[in-house]
């Protein structure tokens, strides 16, 4: 089944406390990209990547790091968490060229941090 | 930065009317996308509009688009239990090949 998979779906942590969200595309999609969804606000662009080794700022950056060492796997860092990064984090792949196919998202991660 | 904006923020209505949501941006885009999110998930694409076409279908989904007042409009015709969701319109710029700009969705509830 094609699908994004993203872990966990639910994490509760604590101000400066790295942490990784993990996400896998099954369908050798090239463009991948993360997303924060918070309430009245629609989702704003964290980073996106491409392909393999090649990411990118998106929207609201500050505070998170990407990396793509490999086509399907496209991790979310956050080195020292903050409680403004508090937030509902979408994973998303397209086949290309990110604003010119549709994308698929993954089920979301849900962060809280006290 | 926000350009999409959905209206209206919330619309509730009885199973088997129609429902209409309406999404304006600023600035050129290439195309305009819809998605669906049912609550705290995922979201799941819907349609795809470019800019030169006025017009799209996908079953009970009709998809229409005015690029001379910038805006696009969502209808479900014959409304089920099951089209309960928030949707979202998403616009690609023209100066940008990498980045969607969401809007803030509109919350349809369908009242059986």
């Amino acid at each position: 089944e094609a699908q994004v998979t993203q872990n966990p779906r639910y994490l509760i942590t604590v101000t400066g406390k790295k942490l990784t969200v993990t996400c896998s595309q099954n369908m050798n999609h090239e463009y991948m990209s993360w997303y924060r969804q918070d309430p009245g606000l629609g989702l704003r662009q964290i980073y996106y990547s491409m392909n393999v080794e090649v990411t990118d700022k998106g929207d609201v950056p500050e505070g998170y790091k990407v990396s793509r060492k490999e086509k399907r796997n496209f991790p979310l860092i956050l080195e020292s968490p903050s409680p403004n990064q508090t937030s509902l984090y979408f994973c998303a792949s397209s086949l290309a060229g990110g604003s010119s196919y549709e994308q698929y998202f993954g089920p979301g991660t849900r962060l809280t941090v006290t | 930065s926000q350009q999409g904006e959905e209206d209206p923020q919330a619309l509730s209505i009885q199973e088997g009317e129609n429902a209409t949501m309406n999404c304006s941006y600023k600035t050129s885009i290439n195309n305009l996308q819809w998605y669906r999110q049912n609550s705290g998930r995922g979201l799941v694409h819907l349609i795809l509009i470019r800019s030169n076409e006025r017009e799209k279908h996908s079953g009970r989904l009709r998809v229409t688009l005015d690029t001379s007042k910038k805006s696009s409009s969502l209808l479900i015709t014959a409304s089920r239990a099951a089209d309960t969701a928030s949707y979202f319109c998403a616009t690609a710029l023209m100066d940008s090949n990498y980045q969607l700009i969401w809007g803030a969705g509109t919350k349809l509830i369908i009242k059986p």
